[in-house]
């Protein structure tokens, strides 16, 4: 399948090993905050958002923060497994004008070691 | 699975052709929005339908343009194809907003298009 991270950043972890992958966003206004799996020839996958009036969001082994302060993001991936190996983006998402316009993070490629 | 699916899977073009890519969006989603994905890159926002209507627009030229239809299943056009239009075109539909529930969106597995 096409390769959907050529030059993004990797995070390479050991099976079993917990990932953390960080973002950083940009727009005050984004309203909530979401996380996105892309695997090699699909599109993007929801994994789990969180509202920005909340800081910890927890999902079935993955767990997202949000820290506003410093504008920054992170999603926890719990005992990593082969399966989540692929290209995680975080997105913005802010209500303007009555549409909601999802903004992209540039993605970060996660391989798991077996 | 989400339930989106798009078509066709891939397409070649020359430049200055025009293409029209095609999505069907999850049963029950009145809101489709096309997402265009150069490859090692993030998804970048094109457009939204709401009710058959265009209701946000990111920063791309007026020869993106596109329709929804009261089926729900929606075309992106994309008129007078340049080099830079290569990529992977993604649509992803979603209910409307409301307070009492979610506006998650769905994505389709995308169009990879090649313009030569």
């Amino acid at each position: 399948g096409e390769s959907v991270g050529l030059h993004l950043p990797t995070l390479s972890v050991q099976e079993g090993d917990n990932s953390i992958i960080n973002c950083a966003y940009s727009n005050s206004a984004s309203d909530y905050f979401i996380w996105y799996k892309q695997e090699s020839g699909k599109g993007p996958q929801f994994i789990i958002d969180i509202r920005s009036n909340m800081d910890k969001r927890q999902g079935q082994r993955v767990t997202v923060l949000l820290n506003k302060t410093v504008k920054h993001l992170s999603l926890q991936i719990a005992a990593t497994q082969p399966g989540d190996s692929a290209v995680y983006f975080c997105a913005e998402r802010e209500r303007s004008g009555g549409y909601q316009k999802v903004t992209f993070g540039i993605g970060t490629k996660l391989q798991v070691i077996p | 699975e989400t339930g989106v699916t798009q078509s066709p899977t891939h397409l070649i073009k020359t430049r200055g052709q025009q293409v029209t890519l095609r999505c069907s969006s999850q049963s029950g989603h009145n809101t489709v929005s096309w997402y265009q994905q150069a490859l090692g890159q993030g998804p970048q926002f094109i457009f939204q339908y709401y009710r058959e209507e265009e209701n946000g627009r990111g920063n791309f030229p007026p020869r993106f343009s596109g329709l929804q239809f009261p089926n729900y299943s929606s075309e992106l056009n994309v008129n007078a194809l340049e080099l830079d239009d290569s990529a992977l075109y993604l649509c992803a539909s979603s209910l409307a907003w409301t307070s009492a529930r979610t506006d998650t969106q769905y994505f389709g597995p995308g169009t990879r298009l090649t313009v030569l």
